[in-house]
């Protein structure tokens, strides 16, 4: 089944040692979204690909990067992450020129910064 | 800007229950309304969506009618199993194109007792 995928699902990381989380299609979407989710809060966008040109969020920290080698995968880096970057991290897909309104989410990544 | 209220949570019901999760809406131009499920320790599920007036989206015995007139889109379902326990958003999009997102809801709980 086409599909998004996350990897790790579950990551634990000290503070300040960078980490990267990973997230892979099959639905051969255009766009990628990364999203960060607190607990009890409604995900909040960090910045998306459309194909290979990057769009940042205004307020997103720079502590936090992306990587789109290819258009299957797409990488979130945090250089230093501290302790409020524990989150819930999910990735979405979505295809801008059919089904332009429809955003198909991964299981997300529970990151945990001790 | 555009935003989402949904209605405070979080909500409790016993099995077989008719449930009701409002939701109302503020957008510039037609958005299109989703309705979108977490369940425990997981990613956003796509629930159902609406993409203009009057349209009514449907899934897994979930409803939500798209009211133009009162910016509504409330999600109701006849009889909730206990399997429904989990997080639902309701959300908007605008303006499909490159640079678009989703405008997410706060999110409410629903715990389904047997």
């Amino acid at each position: 089944d086409a599909m998004v995928i996350q990897n790790p699902r579950y990551q634990v990381t000290q503070f300040g040692k960078p980490v990267t989380l990973s997230c892979s299609q099959t639905l051969n979407h255009n766009v990628m979204y990364w999203y960060q989710q607190k607990s009890s809060q409604a995900p909040k966008l960090l910045f998306h690909y459309y194909d290979k040109d990057f769009n940042n969020e205004a307020d997103t920290p720079d502590n936090f990067q992306s990587r789109r080698p290819n258009t299957s995968f797409c990488f979130l880096d945090i250089r230093s992450p501290g302790l409020g970057d524990a989150a819930m991290y999910l990735c979405a897909t979505s295809r801008i020129d059919r089904d332009t309104d429809t955003q198909y989410f991964g299981p997300g990544t529970r990151l945990t910064v001790l | 800007g555009d935003s989402v209220t949904q209605m405070e949570g979080p909500v409790t019901l016993s099995e077989e229950a008719f449930l009701t999760i409002n939701c109302t809406y503020t957008a510039t131009g037609y958005p299109s309304l989703f309705w979108y499920v977490q369940y425990p320790g997981e990613g956003l599920q796509l629930l159902l969506k609406a993409t203009k007036a009057d349209d009514k989206g449907s899934n897994k015995g979930f409803e939500a009618t798209y009211r133009k007139e009162t910016t509504s889109f409330h999600l109701e379902k006849g009889s909730v199993q206990v399997s429904d326990s989990a997080v639902y958003f309701c959300a908007l999009y605008t303006s499909p194109g490159a640079n678009s997102k989703l405008t997410f809801g706060k999110g409410i709980t629903l715990s389904v007792r047997p």
